[in-house]
């Protein structure tokens, strides 16, 4: 079966460092996306982990480990722009991409 | 630019009625695909189109209709045999496979049965 975990709702401070944890159990697995969606609007590609290990984009960061089915994102100097959902979605190949139900992100000042 | 355009954005439909979702691409993306997004779960997979005159069904593809005429067109067909079609509707497009490259999602269409 497809299972994905990520906690419903994270609060964090302004300028704080937070990390979003997403556990995974997936028939096949090609590579694990995570996606932005602010309320009310589209979800907007953040990041693509293929190999293990942490890739760092400015601000953002993904850390994946295929053989603990777990992946992690890493907001950095966070903003009151970052309070948003937060959508972990492993790609299982072909036209398969498997979206968590997502985290709900609140930035307070 | 390019991107993906749904329309409308907001859109109510009695009960028993048929109703279209618009989607338009300018990406040159061959895939393109419908998902619905509900309070508290995951975005589900609706169709998906891999190239013109070609669709497949997801997961939830019931009571739903889609047709792929142009590569830039997707439109979706709420019927009346969705039981429950109130929802958040994305479209989304990428390159074949998606692959490393993700998807581009249009902006959404509000779906309210009244």
């Amino acid at each position: 079966g497809q299972n994905i975990d990520q906690p419903t709702e994270m609060t964090a401070t302004e300028g704080a460092i937070v990390q979003i944890n997403c556990t995974y159990q997936t028939s096949g697995f090609n590579g694990l996306f995570w996606y932005q969606q602010h309320a009310g609007e589209a979800p907007t590609f953040l990041s693509y982990n293929v190999l293990d290990g942490l890739e760092e984009k400015g601000r953002f960061s993904s850390f994946l480990s295929r053989s603990k089915g777990y992946s992690y994102l890493l907001l950095k100097e966070l903003q009151m722009k970052d309070s948003a959902s937060y959508l972990c979605a492993p790609y299982t190949g072909g036209f398969k991409t498997i979206f968590g139900a997502g985290t709900r992100l609140f930035v307070k000042a | 630019d390019g991107g993906i355009t749904q329309s409308p954005k907001y859109l109510f439909r009695k009960e028993g009625q048929n109703v279209t979702l618009s989607c338009e691409q300018n990406l040159n993306h061959d895939a393109m695909y419908w998902y619905r997004q509900d309070p508290g779960q995951g975005l589900r997979l609706i169709y998906y189109s891999q190239i013109v005159n070609d669709f497949q069904k997801g997961d939830i593809a019931e009571g739903y209709s889609v047709s792929r005429e142009k590569k830039e067109s997707f439109p979706l067909t709420v019927t009346s045999a969705q039981k429950n079609p109130t929802a958040f509707y994305l479209c989304a497009s990428s390159r074949t496979g998606q692959g490393n490259y993700g998807y581009t999602f249009g902006s959404g269409t509000r779906l309210t049965v009244v």
